[in-house]
């Protein structure tokens, strides 16, 4: 069973800088797997952020940024932002076509 | 952007089918630019995907759940479905349809619990 593993949790001070990473365990992850990145917040539907590893949306804030980082995907969150606590998940597709999410990461803007 | 809204009945038996329909607006769901999804939560974990549909009849599922899954279209209706079949408790969710990838959308979600 293939498995993607985020970080459970991080801290970050108002205005710092955080990044996030997606592993999967079949090995490195590259453009391939089409690397997506979703935010959630308490009591709502997820909203995507990135798509294809850094493709940002119309509505994605500019300090959101993905990239391929050691061999896994990253989500960098530049300038952090109070409204930016939430919890953020990866997506990676194998074979260009079946989606696993990873375990998610519990950010925190203290 | 199309908009999704999930629709559905909340409380499914052990055993029975679970059917979930997604109603889209401002967009063809027989277009080839949307990749059509269902991804479920349930309470206070994580986001699985379930499987998707692409260009109306291109399937695919979740190893996990492929025996039970099976994902439609139903271009009269611009709508498309979830059938889930002999559920149990571990089904329990709230349950969600969404365009994935280039263009991105989700629907509210809708909780679905399995209990006699």
């Amino acid at each position: 069973q293939t498995v993607v593993t985020q970080e459970p949790s991080l801290t970050v001070s108002p205005g710092g800088t955080v990044t996030l990473t997606c592993a999967s365990s079949t090995g490195a992850v590259t453009s391939s797997y089409y690397p997506n990145w979703f935010q959630q917040k308490p009591g709502q539907a997820p909203t995507a952020l990135i798509y294809s590893t850094s493709n940002k949306y119309s509505w994605t804030p500019a300090r959101f940024s993905g990239s391929l980082l050691g061999g896994k995907a990253a989500l960098t969150l530049s300038g952090v932002q109070p409204e930016d606590e939430a919890e953020y998940y990866c997506l990676l597709y194998y074979g260009g076509a079946r989606g696993v999410f990873g375990t998610g990461t519990k950010v925190t803007v203290l | 952007q199309v908009q999704l809204q999930e629709s559905g009945p909340g409380l499914v038996k052990p055993s029975q089918t679970l059917s979930l329909t997604c109603i889209v607006s401002g967009g063809s769901i027989s277009s080839d630019i949307y990749y059509w999804n269902w991804i479920r939560q349930p309470a206070g974990k994580g986001l699985e995907w379930i499987g998707r549909i692409y260009d109306s009849v291109n399937t695919t599922y979740n190893p996990s759940l492929e025996s039970r899954v099976a994902i439609s279209v139903d271009t009269s209706k611009n709508q498309f479905s979830l059938t889930l079949r002999s559920v149990t408790a571990a089904d329990t969710a709230v349950y969600y349809c969404a365009s994935l990838g280039t263009y991105s959308s989700w629907g509210q979600g809708t909780l679905v619990t399995v209990s006699s």
